[in-house]
């Protein structure tokens, strides 16, 4: 079968309140970043994106902030939500043609 | 709805036994990716094609192949599946790279068990 894997780190937020879920990447001349979100059983699922020239960027209930200085991205989620739980990676895009490079990923639980 | 389409959903081989996984897209993308994800891990790279460009990650092993016949279609080939090899494998899509976004559109995947 399959070789166990690793235990991913796990926030564990109550519905209702907000999520920070942190990632470090790793390449200082990545220019473009990518949450994904990963529900069970499902492929990984586009959340939102910023590229270098940007500090923060808001979608829908999402914001992304990049500090490039110590090469680090949250993603926050406001108000979480019981569908809101799931796998979520961070992605960083190296110039040239476009190979995401993953972070380890964070198990996200919302507790009602 | 335009999308990416993987075919089976859960595929169960032999040890030993060729397996084929399908992917299939509307989106019309230059680009089609394969990834291997194991439990709790990140999705990893095993190759993309560029058009026909055929782009073999370094550390994919010899027993992984792939093969796009035209650009709606790609196939993961396992020659020869090993336990190790037990894994949910994800085809993704993006168009050119950097045009507009690097934003890769992934399928549901297929869970292969091998016994």
């Amino acid at each position: 079968g399959e070789s166990v894997g690793l235990h991913l780190p796990t926030l564990s937020v109550q519905e209702g309140d907000n999520s920070i879920i942190n990632c470090a990447y790793s390449n200082s001349a990545s220019d473009y970043f990518i949450w994904y979100k990963q529900e069970s059983g499902k492929g990984p699922q586009f959340i939102i994106d910023i590229r270098s020239n940007m500090d923060k960027r808001q979608g829908q209930r999402v914001t992304v902030l990049l500090n490039k200085t110590v090469k680090h991205l949250s993603l926050q989620i406001a108000a979480t939500q019981p569908g809101d739980s799931a796998v979520y990676f961070c992605a960083e895009v190296s110039p040239g043609w476009g190979k995401l490079q993953f972070g380890a990923g964070t198990q996200v639980v919302v507790t009602p | 709805d335009a999308m990416v389409i993987q075919n089976p959903r859960y595929q169960v081989t032999q040890f030993g036994k060729p397996v084929t996984l399908s992917c299939s897209q509307t989106l019309n993308h230059n680009v089609m990716y394969w990834y291997q994800q194991k439990s709790s891990q990140a999705p990893k790279l095993l190759f993309h094609y560029y058009d026909k460009d055929f782009n073999n990650e370094a550390d994919t092993p010899d027993n992984f192949q792939s093969r796009r016949p035209n650009t709606s279609f790609c196939f993961l080939d396992i020659r020869s599946p090993g336990l190790g090899d037990a894994a949910m494998y994800l085809c993704a899509t993006s168009r050119n790279p950097g045009t507009e976004t690097y934003e890769q559109y992934f399928g549901p995947g297929t869970r292969l068990t091998v016994t």
